[in-house]
């Protein structure tokens, strides 16, 4: 079975652009999570859907953070205006409901200048 | 709220030396436990969970830890280490109160730096 899949893996771009990562998660998962990773904080939950309705997104650092779920199999995290403080790993994740692991993607390192 | 809490940062090691990466957590409910493991470049990958049962938990890659209710820890261990088990390594929590065992909580990591 194919794993947790991300785009792009790399990303590197200038302050103000308007930044899109994209997650398509493990077929018959219907938790998925996005996640960011920076050395100073360690790795953070961002938003979490269910059945591709978003449940918490109180992770969210900012407005100008934003996350969909338009369909089972697909999901972005949008950054506009992007800032080099948004520099990190972002991952997504996926899980089946019930006490079964989460699963991770290989992540986008995100650049900004 | 739960929290996680890994004690090193780093544990620099020998090849072929036994090692233990700890982990405590703070929780008022039952838990499930779990340890990733993060190679560079890579996302977390599962090396071991605990959700009932026999407190003793293997892994891949000859990982085991024990689970520890009294004292609320989950401590990684290994035998004998690799260079290839250099890596960093996340201990995680998941309880009922956490959205239904939905979300996890993660500690900051420990990066297990193994050398010959």
């Amino acid at each position: 079975d194919a794993g947790v899949i991300q785009s792009p893996r790399h990303e590197v771009t200038e302050m103000g652009q308007e930044v899109t990562l994209r997650c398509k998660p493990i077929s018959g998962h219907d938790y998925l999570f996005w996640y960011r990773q920076t050395m100073m904080r360690g790795l953070e939950l961002l938003i979490y859907f269910n059945n591709n309705v978003p449940i918490d997104d109180s992770g969210m650092p900012e407005d100008r953070f934003s996350a969909k779920m338009p369909n089972a199999s697909f999901s972005t995290l949008k950054i506009q205006p992007s800032e080099p403080r948004d520099s990190a790993v972002y991952f997504c994740a996926s899980k089946r409901t019930g006490s079964g692991p989460q699963h991770f993607g290989d992540g986008t390192r995100l650049s900004i200048l | 709220a739960q929290s996680v809490t890994q004690l090193d940062s780093q544990v620099p090691v020998f090849e072929e030396a036994p090692v233990e990466l700890r982990c405590n957590y703070s929780s008022s409910v039952s838990v499930y436990l779990f340890w990733y493991v993060q190679y560079p470049n890579q996302g977390l990958q599962l090396l071991l969970k605990y959700l009932s049962g026999s407190t003793l938990v293997k892994g891949i890659n000859g990982f085991e830890a024990e689970f520890n209710k009294s004292q609320t820890s989950f401590h990684l261990r290994k035998p004998s280490v690799h260079i290839s088990d250099t890596a960093e390594y996340f201990c995680a929590v998941s309880d009922m109160l956490n959205s239904g065992y939905s979300t996890l909580t993660f500690g900051k990591g420990t990066m297990l730096l193994v050398s010959p």
